[in-house]
């Protein structure tokens, strides 16, 4: 079967460094997405990694590890707002995301 | 509009109605699907569209419906509401299907009882 694993929740402490582990075993790879979702809000796009190694994009990175089956979302100098679930995606051989049911990142002060 | 729109924002039905979900994008994306998320689990593929006229079965299809008679138009159809569909429903977009981002409407959220 396919299974993408986060988890649950994390907590970390304002203008700290968290990082979020996703392990998967999907049936193909066609990359990997992290999207943000504050709660009862839409899930919006963070990154896509489809080679191995890190993408920085400002506070985020996303790191990638095709052979180890596993990525992590690197979020700097933490801030209030970015409490808010974390979901790593894995698009399948089918070209379907499969989705990790997500990390709950509390941040406080 | 600007993105993709859903209606209605939260709806509460009686199990055996028929309740159709509404979904319209204005950024002339080829692919649209429909996700249900569940607390405790990951966003879960209902259907699909490929490109306007043609739709697909996801990983949960069993007692919804869809149609894609146009590109901007995607709507899902609950034919005989059961409490077990009381969920939360995104649609999303991606120019083309595969590894294009998807965008996400705001959702809806549907109680079942």
């Amino acid at each position: 079967g396919q299974n993408i694993d986060q988890p649950t929740e994390m907590t970390a402490t304002e203008g700290a460094i968290v990082q979020i582990n996703c392990t998967y075993q999907t049936s193909g790879f066609n990359g990997l997405f992290w999207y943000q979702q504050h709660a009862g809000e839409a899930p919006t796009f963070l990154s896509y990694n489809v080679l191995d190694g890190l993408e920085e994009k400002g506070r985020f990175s996303s790191f990638l590890s095709r052979s180890k089956g596993y990525s992590y979302l690197l979020l700097k100098e933490l801030q209030m707002k970015d409490s808010a679930s974390y979901l790593c995606a894995v698009l399948d051989s089918n070209y379907q995301l499969i989705w990790g049911a997500g990390t709950k990142l509390i941040i406080k002060p | 509009i600007a993105g993709i729109t859903q209606a209605p924002t939260s709806q509460i039905l009686a199990a055996g109605r028929r309740m159709t979900l509404r979904c319209t994008q204005d950024m002339r994306h080829n692919a649209m699907y429909w996700y249900r998320q569940d607390l405790g689990l990951g966003l879960r593929l209902i259907h699909y569209s490929n490109t306007a006229g043609t739709t697909g079965k996801g990983e949960v299809p069993d007692g919804y419906s869809v149609s894609r008679a146009n590109t901007d138009d995607f709507p899902l159809t609950l034919a005989s509401a059961v409490p077990s569909q009381t969920s939360v429903y995104f649609c999303a977009s991606s120019g083309l299907a595969g590894t294009d981002t998807q965008y996400f409407g705001p959702g809806t959220r549907l109680t079942v009882l």
